[in-house]
């Protein structure tokens, strides 16, 4: 399967950039990236996703880059609210069939 | 609109027992994914079924299992517990495009096994 590598922990002042970075050098073409953060052991929670192009939301921003095998997400104002352990994801399968595989994350502390 | 629903947030149980875990998908999701997460550790693929079909299944032993009812709300059960199976036991639930889209994960049921 393939598989994510995160750094284990981050900080950032409040207000500025987080970019979290993440490491799928064994992604196959037909598989996203998705990244999902998760706040004091409650569900994680939807961020991002992608396969080939960069994306934004109203959350953030993911750059891929173009040999898929990393990819940068981008909170670009973070608050301290922002403070949560962030998973980059691949997801495996085909039609109808599809899993998650979770790395162990990075915890982001975000500073006043 | 609600969420994906899980029950019960919490429960202890002794090692041997056995216990099922309930959850309910967002209305109109057909596909249920199951999902461990021990303490310190990223969420593990348990199962997941579409359409009360069982589509994938994680590396777990015969000692889980789950099924898939008309309405898609999902049970998991796990059978002669043990003290490893203390987790956080994550739902999450999909639309029946699932191509280009989201999981939505439910809170959880934190299972201590003593």
């Amino acid at each position: 399967d393939a598989k994510t590598t995160q750094p284990p922990s981050m900080d950032c002042a409040e207000g500025r950039a987080a970019n979290l970075p993440c490491n799928h050098s064994t992604i196959s073409g037909n598989e996203y990236v998705y990244w999902y953060r998760q706040i004091h052991s409650q569900g994680p929670q939807y961020i991002i996703h992608g396969l080939k192009n960069n994306e934004t939301n109203e959350m953030a921003s993911l750059i891929i880059t173009e040999d898929r095998k990393s990819s940068t997400l981008i909170l670009p104002h973070a608050t301290l609210r922002d403070t949560a352990v962030y998973y980059c994801i691949v997801r495996l399968g085909a039609s109808g069939t599809y899993k998650y595989i979770f790395g162990t994350g990075t915890r982001l502390k975000v500073l006043a | 609109d609600a969420g994906v629903t899980q029950s019960p947030t919490h429960l202890i149980k002794t090692r041997g027992q056995q216990v099922t875990l309930r959850c309910s998908p967002i209305s109109g999701h057909k596909s249920v994914s199951w999902y461990q997460q021990v303490l310190g550790q990223g969420p593990q693929f348990i199962f997941q079924y579409y359409e009360k079909e069982e589509r994938g299944r994680g590396n777990f032993p015969d000692r889980f299992s789950a099924r898939q009812f008309p309405n898609y709300s999902s049970e998991l059960n796990v059978n002669a517990l043990l003290l490893g199976d203390s987790a956080l036991y994550l739902c999450a639930s999909s639309p029946f495009s699932y191509s280009n889209t989201e999981a939505f994960f439910g809170q959880g049921t934190r299972l201590t096994v003593v």
